[in-house]
């Protein structure tokens, strides 16, 4: 059974950093993209970031972009995004998602999502 | 970046109902194209991805359809469970991918 177990959410002040962890199991990590998807309060999906299986290739949204790291280590199944200087539209509830073996983009896994409120 | 109009908003509908959303893209993505279910306090869940595949274990009165830049995922005989909130995606070429801004389903 694939499980997506993250960790690393929390109240964190303006311009503070935070790392959100996704530890994978029951399939093949290093065979998957992974990336990691955000809903804001109140508001839709909004795509982060994607990591390639090998960790090659990295993508971020511009809304992200030069503030957020995504990595994998796959050696150990674990995903992570490095949240730098983190502002107050930065709040939302964030996943974790693995990529589908038949669509690159397309998400059969999620993790059950990490809240990260940025407030002083 | 590929913009995703989904329609409409949020409907009303009763058990048993047929419902439509539609997904539009601001320009062609050829089928790539998911929908997704969310429920309040889970994760998202994927219904179709490509278009018009359904996803293992995903009940087949869910449908989807579509081409170029105009999608629809169609739920026949509405049941409880599937009072949610339904996103479309765009995961054409590479990131930055996009989703619609979702559609409430509500009796």
């Amino acid at each position: 059974e694939v499980q997506l177990l993250q960790s690393g959410g929390g109240l964190v002040q303006p311009g503070a950093s935070r790392r959100l962890s996704c530890a994978a199991s029951g399939f093949t990590f290093s065979r998957n993209a992974m990336s990691w998807v955000r809903q804001t309060p109140g508001k839709g999906l909004e795509w982060v970031s994607s990591i390639t299986a090998g960790g090659v290739d990295t993508y971020y949204a511009d809304s992200v972009k030069g503030r957020f790291t995504i990595s994998r280590d796959n050696s150990n199944n674990t995903l992570y995004l490095q949240m730098n200087s983190l502002r107050a539209d930065d709040t939302a509830e964030y996943f974790c998602a693995k990529d589908g073996d038949h669509l690159w983009g397309s998400y059969d896994h999620w993790g059950r999502g990490s809240l990260v409120t940025v407030s002083s | 970046d590929i913009q995703m109009t989904q329609s409409p908003s949020s409907l009303s509908a009763s058990v048993g109902d047929r419902v439509t959303v539609t997904c539009r893209a601001s320009q062609t993505i050829s089928n790539s194209l998911n929908w997704y279910q969310r429920k309040p306090g889970t994760a998202p869940k994927l219904l179709i991805y490509a278009a018009s595949t359904l996803q293992n274990g995903v009940p087949s009165r869910f449908s989807g359809s579509g081409y170029g830049t105009n999608f629809a995922l169609t739920i026949t005989s509405l049941r409880p469970e599937d009072f949610a909130t339904y996103y479309c995606q765009q995961s054409f070429s590479k990131p930055p991918w996009t989703f619609g801004q979702g559609t409430k389903v509500e009796i």
